[in-house]
């Protein structure tokens, strides 16, 4: 079976504050794919970034960066210099496994709250 | 673009009445996908689409019907609500996944949240 851990549910930190996010997931397949999404207050789920298993190559976008670890099985998302904008839910996902349908399943992890004080 | 839209925002149901939630998504997106949240456990898949006329089981199918009758609209329907589906409700859609699969970026709606009592 497929697993998402985020074991941190809520995180607070002081704008300008770096702060990392843990994504621990577990699949017993080669081939898979992780997300980041985050959730503002809004609502609304919005993208942030797709890695496959084969890729481990760390990325970073603008004060966003993302670690990969195959051999942790982790994908850890790490804001630099956060801001009060960056307060929402972030959600870590994994592709993987398979459903009755023969396509490969999407399981979210629980997700971690991130309050930003200015 | 109005990307993915979702009625109604809010609803009420007393139990044992049936209710239909509408997704529509204007981006000629291939997959489309039902989603419940509830505190704590992250979104889990209800059912999914993926193409006009086809529809699949998810993680939590049970007590949900969906139909796919156009490419752009996706229908969610309880046919008898229990206040265990009490939760908000996500749709999203995708273009088309690697083999088929669930694999691409989604694009969410901004939810509806639905009450049971």
């Amino acid at each position: 079976a497929q697993k998402v851990t985020q074991a941190q549910t809520e995180i607070s930190v002081v704008e300008k504050e770096d702060v990392t996010l843990d994504c621990v997931y577990e699949t017993r397949d080669t081939t898979y794919y992780l997300f980041w999404y985050k959730q503002p207050p809004s609502g609304e789920l919005v993208f942030l970034i797709r890695r496959n298993s084969f890729d481990e190559q760390n990325e970073i976008s603008g004060r966003y960066s993302w670690n990969f670890q195959k051999s942790t099985s982790s994908f850890n998302f790490t804001i630099t210099a956060s801001q009060v904008v960056d307060s929402a839910v972030y959600f870590c996902a994994l592709s993987a496994g398979y459903m009755d349908t023969g396509r490969r399943a999407l399981t979210f992890g629980s997700g971690t709250r991130l309050q930003v004080q200015p | 673009n109005a990307g993915v839209t979702q009625t109604p925002k809010f609803r009420v149901l007393k139990t044992g009445q049936s209710m239909t939630l509408l997704c529509a998504q204007d981006m000629n997106h291939e997959y489309m996908y039902w989603y419940r949240q509830d505190p704590g456990m992250g979104l889990r898949l209800i059912h999914y689409s993926v193409g006009e006329g086809t529809t699949a089981k998810g993680e939590v199918p049970d007590g949900y019907n969906v139909s796919r009758l156009k490419k752009q609209n996706f229908l969610l329907g309880l046919e008898s609500a229990a206040p265990s589906q009490t939760s908000v409700y996500f749709c999203a859609s995708s273009y088309l996944g690697t083999s088929g699969n669930l694999d691409n970026e989604q694009f969410f709606g901004p939810g509806t949240r639905l009450t049971v009592l």
